[in-house]
């Protein structure tokens, strides 16, 4: 595996259940961050880690739980969501966080009823 | 305060046409610039980047862009469109240690 992956590509989800989107990069960066991307809105930074640490939660609802056990994987937790956070969760890394480039795995297609 | 403004969330050109899309920013430090392209269903890619040097940056498939710091614009170009390139394109800058995205402007290409 190359690049940035995400799992699961797509997932349909009830309010009352419990989920994890995964992603892990195979490129040895030390900076991750979660995207949402919704439909007729920009993209929203949501959470950044800098070697595992969690640097920014950009006003995250708590039922958005991130874990980043290491350099190379970075979880999203999902616990309770609203059909209005369906959208498409981008995850992305970068040599050092700030300015460096960032690389984009393809996203988890996620749907909430 | 940074930002980056994409002007025309849709634009459409015929195969063959000159493709611009258009980036203004601002910013109260040389940032780093960049374009990102997302095809349906898929993650951003990078397309091109500019950080120090030479203005005019070639990118993949074609694309090329112009830092123009005087207008505060990154605006990209093609000088002929393919189908291939309908896409929606994503405006980037990076400074002070954080990035921020344009809003996004979706390419048609008609045949």
């Amino acid at each position: 595996e190359t690049g940035v992956t995400q799992t699961p590509r797509h997932l349909v989800m009830g309010m009352t259940n419990k989920k994890s989107l995964k992603c892990e990069q195979h490129l040895g960066h030390n900076a991750m961050y979660w995207y949402k991307q919704s439909a007729k809105k920009p993209l929203e930074l949501m959470f950044v880690y800098n070697f595992k640490e969690q640097t920014e939660n950009n006003s995250v609802p708590s039922r958005f739980s991130p874990e980043c056990p290491n350099s190379s994987h970075l979880f999203l937790h999902l616990h309770t969501l609203q059909p209005e956070d369906s959208a498409l969760y981008l995850c992305a890394s970068s040599q050092e966080k700030g300015v460096d480039t960032q690389y984009f795995g393809p996203g988890t297609r996620l749907t909430v009823l | 305060a940074q930002s980056v403004t994409q002007l025309g969330s849709h634009v459409s050109v015929s195969e063959g046409a000159l493709v611009l899309l258009r980036c203004n920013y601002s910013s109260s430090v040389p940032p780093y610039l960049f374009w990102y392209v997302q095809y349906p269903n898929q993650g951003l890619q990078l397309l091109l980047k500019y950080t120090t040097g030479a203005t005019l940056v070639k990118g993949i498939n074609g694309f090329e862009a112009e830092f123009k710091k005087s207008e505060t614009s990154f605006h990209l170009t093609k000088p002929s469109a393919h189908m291939s390139d309908a896409a929606e394109y994503f405006c980037a800058v990076g400074n002070f240690n954080k990035f921020y995205f344009g809003s996004g402007t979706k390419l048609n290409v008609k045949p």
